[in-house]
């Protein structure tokens, strides 16, 4: 079974500085996709950004990026101009398609807590 | 924009009761989930539907059951509530479409007392 592990339980950063939350996972498989997900406080999930194995380009979003390592099973996220409303739990999730035997079901890290200082 | 709508935002129930947690989306998508979000675990899934009447086993279904009568609507039902499932329910929806992304509801706080 895949698993995901974020190895930061919680971090910080000043307002307006580069954060990178770093995400490992474990598959046998060469297609999956990847995603990062935010849950501000008392808030809904929202998804950040989505990456697929296939894709060697690393998926970027605004201020948001990846720095995807297929060979490490490597997928942090980098937050640039880091802002207070960036202030959530992050989550690490992996799918493996269905075209390669696996379901719609998305497998989640612990999540890492960033908090956002002024 | 996609809508996930959990019924109740904070619920509290007693040992031993039954208990049903709806979720409802507006956007046709197929598949429906339900997880459960505890501090430290992250987010762990429950069971999860591909169509109407289908429900599939996730990784902790114990003490739990769902029901999807219709397209939009996902139920999670606890038997026989106990304290050790206090905790957040997430319900979420996606399209059939290959690593499609999901949509999220607001959760459900639960607590068994």
């Amino acid at each position: 079974a895949q698993t995901v592990t974020q190895s930061q339980p919680e971090m910080s950063v000043q307002e307006a500085e580069t954060v990178t939350l770093s995400c490992t996972y474990d598959t046998s498989e060469n297609n999956y996709y990847l995603f990062w997900y935010k849950q501000p406080p008392s808030r809904q999930m929202i998804l950040v950004i989505r990456q697929e194995a296939y894709k060697q380009q690393n998926a970027t979003e605004n201020r948001f990026s990846v720095n995807f390592q297929k060979a490490a099973k490597s997928f942090s996220l980098k937050i640039s101009d880091s802002q207070l409303g960036d202030t959530a739990m992050y989550f690490c999730a992996f799918m493996k398609p269905v075209s390669q035997g696996g379901s719609e079901k998305l497998v989640f890290g612990k999540g890492t807590k960033l908090t956002v200082n002024p | 924009d996609v809508k996930v709508t959990q019924s109740s935002r904070y619920l509290v129930k007693r040992t031993g009761e039954k208990v049903f947690l709806e979720c409802v989306q507006d956007m046709d998508h197929e598949n429906m989930f339900w997880y459960r979000q505890d501090p430290g675990l992250g987010l762990r899934l429950i069971y999860f539907s591909y169509d109407v009447k289908m429900k599939e086993k996730g990784d902790i279904p114990e003490g739990y059951s769902v029901s999807r009568e219709k397209k939009e609507r996902f139920s999670l039902i606890l038997e026989s509530a106990s304290t050790n499932q206090t905790s957040m329910y997430l319900c979420a929806s996606s399209l059939y479409r290959e690593g499609y992304g999901y949509t999220f509801g607001s959760g459900t706080r639960l607590t068994v007392v």
